[in-house]
């Protein structure tokens, strides 16, 4: 069946620093990519979103790229502080129904 | 606007044992969706519901079953619990398919 890999699956940086999460997708007909914030304990929270006909969307300091060719798509957050850490999800529209295939999740720790 | 609620938040079943979940949203959302969460794992859709009057299966649908009540309220039942049920359920919902989802709080099942 269709599946999104998303790595890593633990990712510590830097407070300051960049981090990257970078999600692959099968269905080549998948034309929505949000991202989901979840924090320990918490519900998922839509953090950004790319639809199909766009490259790349900013808001603020985090950043989505999709490549459609090579069938990816990455979260990009710059200047990380303390409250970035969290787990992240990456998720693909299947087809052109209304499932979302998710990705299993990068666990993002901030260092001080 | 309390947004998606979710009740109960906790639950402990016996195997064989059946119960309901219950899911109402307030933002007259179209689309309404029943994940489950396991540790390392993404979020796998159970059933989910495109609009009122209908519903379809998801990824995981097995010995699971729902009910569009209205366009408020989407039920998840499981009629037979069993130990491989024990995860954490959220109800979601969405103004179309592709557009952000909003997450209730969570229903954490251990079935015993």
């Amino acid at each position: 069946g269709e599946n999104v890999e998303q790595h890593p699956s633990t990712l510590s940086v830097q407070e300051g620093d960049s981090a990257v999460i970078k999600c692959t997708y099968s269905d080549s007909a998948s034309n929505y990519f949000p991202w989901y914030k979840q924090e320990l304990g918490k519900r998922p929270q839509l953090i950004i979103d790319i639809r199909s006909n766009v490259g790349e969307k900013k808001d603020q300091r985090i950043a989505v790229t999709l490549n459609k060719t090579a069938k990816h798509f990455s979260l990009h957050i710059t200047e990380t502080q303390p409250e970035d850490s969290a787990v992240y999800f990456c998720a693909a529209s299947l087809g052109s129904n209304y499932q979302l295939i998710w990705g299993a999740g990068t666990k993002l720790i901030i260092k001080p | 606007n309390a947004g998606v609620t979710q009740t109960p938040k906790f639950q402990v079943l016996k195997t064989g044992q059946s119960m309901t979940l219950q899911c109402a949203q307030d933002m007259n959302h179209n689309s309404m969706y029943w994940y489950r969460q396991d540790p390392g794992m993404g979020l796998r859709l159970i059933y989910y519901s495109a609009s009122e009057g209908t519903t379809d299966k998801g990824e995981v649908p097995n010995g699971y079953n729902v009910s569009r009540l209205n366009k408020r309220e989407f039920s998840l039942r499981l009629e037979s619990a069993a130990p491989s049920q024990t995860s954490v359920y959220f109800c979601a919902s969405s103004e179309l398919g592709y557009t952000e989802a909003f997450f209730g709080q969570g229903t954490r099942l251990t079935v015993v």
